[in-house]
């Protein structure tokens, strides 16, 4: 277990509506990152926050955005759901002390887009 | 040209045998080479992280890095049908040191 959490695990919308899936990071990490999984494919990242600030985004439109907490955890947020945003979505915990750059993942939301 | 590429796979070995995972990346700049391993419906799990050249052995995982041949690979000695599942191969680079992972090798061990 990684002591990182994700909700909800499923979840099905329908095409245009909004979602937001959360996720907590593990004790001692300042940093999260978010990814999408397609099936058959690596995750790709979506973008990262670190101290409640957007640090780094990957190739996505802006319909996908994200906050973070002070307690470090953090929400992404989509709008207007396409039937290609159907994938799984996780999230990492990283930025530990003792070992900065091993990003450890949660569970992951399964999200359906009909 | 991927940045992260892996064997297309499916890999299938015997119980007992070595499996050997390959990947090569395209960014120079990369500092940290990851492993995750991927069960059928579950989220990756981060089972080697490698970041000298070299080899780096924990139990019955090798991680092995050639940064100047861009290559990083995974030994997995007396392999178990647990240990069926895609193993993913992950370079840590870009400004926010985001992950960028290779589609995956599906590893399945023969009992």
């Amino acid at each position: 277990e990684t002591g990182v959490t994700q909700s909800p695990t499923h979840l099905i919308k329908t095409r245009g509506q909004q979602v937001t899936l959360r996720c907590s990071s593990q004790s001692g990490h300042n940093t999260v990152s978010w990814y999408q999984q397609a099936l058959g494919q690596g995750p790709q990242f979506i973008f990262q926050y670190y101290r409640e600030e957007e640090n780094g985004r990957g190739n996505f439109p802006p319909r996908f955005s994200g906050l973070q907490f002070p307690n470090y955890s953090s929400e992404l947020n989509v709008n207007a759901l396409e039937l290609d945003d159907s994938a799984l979505y996780l999230c990492a915990s990283h930025g530990g002390r003792s070992s900065p750059y091993e990003q450890y993942f949660g569970p992951g939301t399964r999200l359906t887009v009909t | 040209q991927k940045e992260v590429e892996q064997n297309s796979g499916p890999l299938s070995v015997p119980e007992g045998a070595i499996a050997s995972l390959n990947c090569t990346y395209s960014d120079r700049g990369s500092q940290s080479f990851f492993w995750y391993r991927q069960y059928s419906g579950k989220s990756p799990e981060l089972i080697m992280f490698i970041y000298s050249n070299g080899d780096k052995e924990d139990g019955r995982f090798t991680a092995q890095l050639n940064k100047a041949s861009q290559y990083v690979s995974l030994l997995i000695r007396d392999s178990q049908p647990s240990d069926s599942a895609t193993y993913l191969c992950a370079v840590n680079a870009g400004s926010a040191r985001q992950l960028t992972f290779g589609s995956g090798t599906q590893l399945t061990v023969l009992p």
